[in-house]
């Protein structure tokens, strides 16, 4: 079956700017969560997205934002955009909610910030 | 705020050799998963383990839930180019989240 979809896989925008960032989950899972990478933090936990409702939030300013559609797809927004927001934006599945059994990633979005 | 200590940081062996990577943390965990990571992809899950002393083993790798379920480690025997990448433990504490540990960088020279 199709693995998790991250759609763009690379970004490059300017301060200030905002961008939106696409998820298609596995066929059946209903949960999807965000993470954000980078080399200095590793993986922090932005949010995770249950049967359309956010179910849990890490800690993170009111400029990150997200939603689910009926399908289970996920964006994330992310609105006046810093350069510390460069960062691998993964995206991750699961039929449980928490990741319980395991997430399926995608192979993320590259974000830079110039 | 619980925190998933990783280590080494950064371990780079001879093809053959075996090793071992950990992860640690004060507080008790109630399941826990590693991941392996490649360049420009996503992680990929391993193994979750959910009962402590848990011992499991998926080829070459060997992986233990502390008794405590405090701790989890991960041994490679007879390591392989094809091992190269950065391993992440990934730990449930209850919080309605999955923390993930700092990472080991794990390199397996030829």
């Amino acid at each position: 079956k199709a693995g998790v979809t991250q759609t763009p896989r690379y970004l490059i925008k300017t301060r200030g700017q905002q961008v939106t960032l696409s998820c298609s989950p596995i066929s059946g899972h209903r949960s999807v969560s965000w993470y954000q990478q980078t080399p200095g933090q590793g993986l922090q936990f932005l949010f995770e997205y249950f049967s359309e409702t956010q179910r849990n939030k890490g800690n993170f300013p009111g400029r990150f934002s997200g939603r689910q559609f009926s399908n289970s797809r996920s964006e994330m927004n992310v609105s006046t955009l810093e350069l510390g927001d460069s960062a691998l934006y993964l995206c991750a599945s699961s039929p449980l909610m928490t990741g319980g059994y395991g997430y399926t990633f995608g192979s993320g979005t590259r974000l830079t910030v110039v | 705020t619980q925190l998933l200590e990783q280590s080494p940081q950064f371990l780079s062996i001879q093809e053959g050799e075996n090793l071992t990577v950990y992860c640690n943390s004060s507080s008790v965990f109630s399941s826990l998963q590693w991941y392996r990571q490649e360049p420009g992809e996503g992680p990929v899950l391993l193994v979750t383990v959910v009962t402590g002393g848990e011992v499991k083993k998926l080829k070459r790798l060997t992986f233990q839930f502390g008794d405590a379920r405090k701790d989890s480690s991960l041994h490679i025997t007879a390591a392989q180019p094809g091992d190269t990448g950065l391993y992440l433990c990934a730990a449930d504490f209850g919080n309605e989240k999955l923390t993930f540990g700092t990472g080991t960088r794990l390199t397996i020279i030829p």
